[in-house]
């Protein structure tokens, strides 16, 4: 079968840091993708990892190891329009698809 | 500007009728994706096709059709057969290169009458 695990919601405050994780049991593997979603909108790409180890870019930072079935989404210096639900999406095998999270909702508070 | 676009915004249905969910692209995409996606639920995959005038079925297929004629195309048709069809409607897009993201559509939220 096919699990991927995240926190339900989140909060944190303007200008602080969150750590966001996503556990997954997939068959095969393929990469690791996270997306930004504002309410009643579409998922937008924030990273892609499919080796070990860190991705930064700009604010936001993911992670990944492989052995552990682990991935991190990190977003510094918090914003108010960070608030929004980050999905964690797995590639395991074959083409292209794709098997998500439920999604964290995350809630920045000034 | 490259894009996908995904029309109505908004869709009523009433009882036993059937509707059809346009998707659009423009990004020269191969492969196009339906999905599904309800509160407190992530994203679930209705049909996905690789190709023209090729598709596949996803987790959750049953009460729903699609057809591929054109690259730029993916029609989503939500049957009578499907008993809960109220739910937020994404459509993607991705290159076939496995490290490629899908980009997304705006969404058609679907609700019965």
């Amino acid at each position: 079968g096919q699990n991927i695990d995240q926190p339900t919601e989140m909060t944190a405050t303007e200008g602080a840091i969150v750590q966001i994780n996503c556990t997954y049991q997939t068959s095969g593997f393929n990469g690791l993708f996270w997306y930004q979603q504002h309410a009643g909108e579409a998922p937008t790409f924030l990273s892609y990892n499919v080796l070990d180890g860190l991705e930064e870019k700009g604010r936001f930072s993911s992670f990944l190891s492989r052995s552990k079935g682990y991935s991190y989404l990190l977003l510094k210096e918090l914003q108010m329009k960070d608030s929004a639900s980050y999905l964690c999406a797995v590639r395991g095998e074959g083409f292209q698809k794709l098997v998500f999270g439920t999604g964290t909702r995350l809630l920045v508070s000034p | 500007d490259g894009g996908i676009t995904q029309s109505p915004k908004y869709l009523f249905r009433k009882e036993g009728q059937n509707v059809t969910l346009s998707c659009e692209q423009n990004l020269n995409h191969d492969a196009m994706y339906w999905y599904r996606q309800d509160p407190g639920q992530g994203l679930r995959l209705i049909y996905y096709s690789q190709i023209v005038n090729d598709f596949q079925k996803g987790d959750i297929a049953e009460g729903y059709s699609v057809s591929r004629e054109k690259k730029e195309s993916f029609p989503l048709t939500v049957t009578s057969a499907q008993k809960n069809p109220t739910a937020f409607y994404l459509c993607a897009s991705s290159r076939r290169e496995a490290q490629e993201t899908q980009y997304f559509g705006p969404g058609t939220r679907l609700l019965v009458l």
